[in-house]
């Protein structure tokens, strides 16, 4: 079975310091694509940042990066200069292709509170 | 704006009726993808559909049915309501199928809020 688990219900974070959210996941593909998705109060989901399995270098948007660690299945989100308007749900989510053809498996997701 | 578009926004309804949800993908995708939000289960994969097939099926009730349409439309039917079937619906849409070396972003609608009472 392929699972996404986010450890950390809810974290916390001062406006402009840096926060790292955690997703481990499980697959028994050797290539898929994973994700970071945001979905603010409005409930809208907004896609923040993508990683291919079979690229080595970390994936970067502006002030949002990730740590893939593929050995370990690690899917880490760093978001640097926090702002008031990441905060938001950010879940992590596992696209494999194949049967599945393409269906994302999210986490359970991981709320963020900036604090000013 | 993603470009996918869902109708309507919001509906309310009572249990035993029938719901027609309605989305239209980004344009020139040929994927659709229903997803149900609700607060116990999080975001669960219902259905994809490919330039008019079926494609994968997740946890979709036997109650609950879709289908994409010539011009790409998707519609998500759901008969004979609950109350657990209270939920945010999300359309989503993508270009092609995954493949070795080709990604595929899936871009969400701002999905429909379904009440059921």
């Amino acid at each position: 079975a392929q699972t996404v688990t986010q450890s950390q219900p809810e974290m916390s974070v001062q406006e402009a310091e840096t926060v790292t959210l955690s997703c481990t996941y499980d697959t028994s593909e050797s290539d898929y694509y994973l994700f970071w998705y945001k979905q603010p109060p409005s409930r809208q989901m907004i896609l923040v940042i993508r990683q291919e399995a079979y690229k080595q270098q970390n994936a970067t948007e502006n002030r949002f990066s990730v740590n893939f660690q593929k050995a370990a299945k690690s899917f880490s989100l760093k978001i640097s200069d926090s702002q008031l308007g990441d905060a938001a749900m950010y879940f992590c989510a596992l696209q494999n292709y194949g049967g599945s053809q393409g269906n994302l498996i999210f986490g359970k997701g991981t709320k963020l509170s900036v604090k000013p | 704006d993603s470009g996918v578009t869902q109708t309507p926004k919001h509906l309310i309804t009572a249990t035993g009726q029938r719901v027609t949800l309605r989305c239209s993908p980004r344009s020139g995708d040929l994927s659709v993808y229903w997803y149900q939000q609700s607060l116990d289960q999080g975001l669960q994969f219902l259905i994809q559909y490919y330039n008019g097939e079926e494609r994968a099926k997740g946890n979709i009730l036997e109650r609950f049915s879709a289908q994409q349409f010539p011009d790409l439309h998707s519609e998500l039917n759901l008969s004979s309501l609950e109350l657990g079937d209270s939920a945010l619906y999300f359309c989503a849409s993508s270009p092609q199928l995954v493949g070795q070396g080709v990604g595929n972003t899936i871009y969400f609608g701002e999905g429909s809020w379904l009440t059921v009472v």
